[in-house]
């Protein structure tokens, strides 16, 4: 049982180039979230979704696409990386929405020169 | 929209002294409040949570804290803290009337044990 896998966990990107961000998780939850981790502002929500096939934006998500084909992945899209978005970006996953423990994968530290 | 206040961004303390990392929280509606924890180049965990019944909530590795409804706060504590206790904490609150709203996390408290 892995739980919450990112993949990549390190990247460097020049400014325009494009990436995907893989998250996986294998507890079968209907949940899953995007967040990204800067200095001093704690985690904000980028992008989430309540079940395979929906998502939804989040606090942050400006420059940022997602997709959920499989209940077991979710995936975020870079399409044209900015210095802005150099971050630590968390995926998590839950049962349910509010009230439920979510569970993080370890991030992807993404640096964009 | 709801918001989290952790009033101090860094709290050093000695082994084996008590400790409490504050977080307020602003809501219009009722809310579910958490601690997470997340150790160095890690992923974050669930310390504990406060959902409904007693205000004073247990969680993993000897913490504890307290809702306080009239204050809005939701204060981390741990009588006693160790060196593996070094991690940043972070206090995130979700409001109940909704299931798709995540988290929304404070900016954290970096806890720094020293011998």
């Amino acid at each position: 049982n892995a739980g919450v896998t990112q993949t990549p966990k390190f990247r460097v990107l020049k400014t325009g180039q494009s990436m995907t961000l893989l998250c996986a998780q294998d507890m079968n939850h209907e949940y899953m979230y995007w967040y990204r981790q800067d200095p001093g502002m704690g985690l904000r929500l980028i992008h989430y979704s309540v079940g395979e096939g929906t998502t939804a934006k989040g606090e942050v998500p400006d420059g940022y696409n997602v997709s959920r084909l499989k209940k077991q992945n979710f995936l975020l899209g870079l399409e044209s990386a900015a210095p802005s978005q150099t971050s630590v970006y968390f995926c998590a996953s839950s049962y349910r929405g509010t009230g439920s423990e979510q569970y993080f994968g370890p991030g992807t530290r993404l640096t964009v020169t | 929209a709801q918001s989290v206040t952790q009033l101090d961004s860094q709290v050093p303390v000695f082994e084996e002294a008590p400790v409490e990392l504050r977080c307020n929280y602003s809501s219009s509606v009722s809310v579910y409040l958490f601690w997470y924890v997340q150790y160095p180049n890690q992923g974050l965990q669930l310390l504990l949570k406060y959902l409904s019944g007693s205000t004073l909530v247990k969680g993993i590795n000897g913490f504890e804290a307290e809702f306080n409804k009239s204050q809005t706060s939701f204060h981390l504590r741990k009588p006693s803290v160790h060196i593996s206790d070094t991690a940043e904490y972070f206090c995130a609150v979700s409001v109940r009337d909704t299931g798709r709203r995540a988290l929304t996390f404070g900016s954290g408290t970096r806890l720094q044990v020293q011998p």
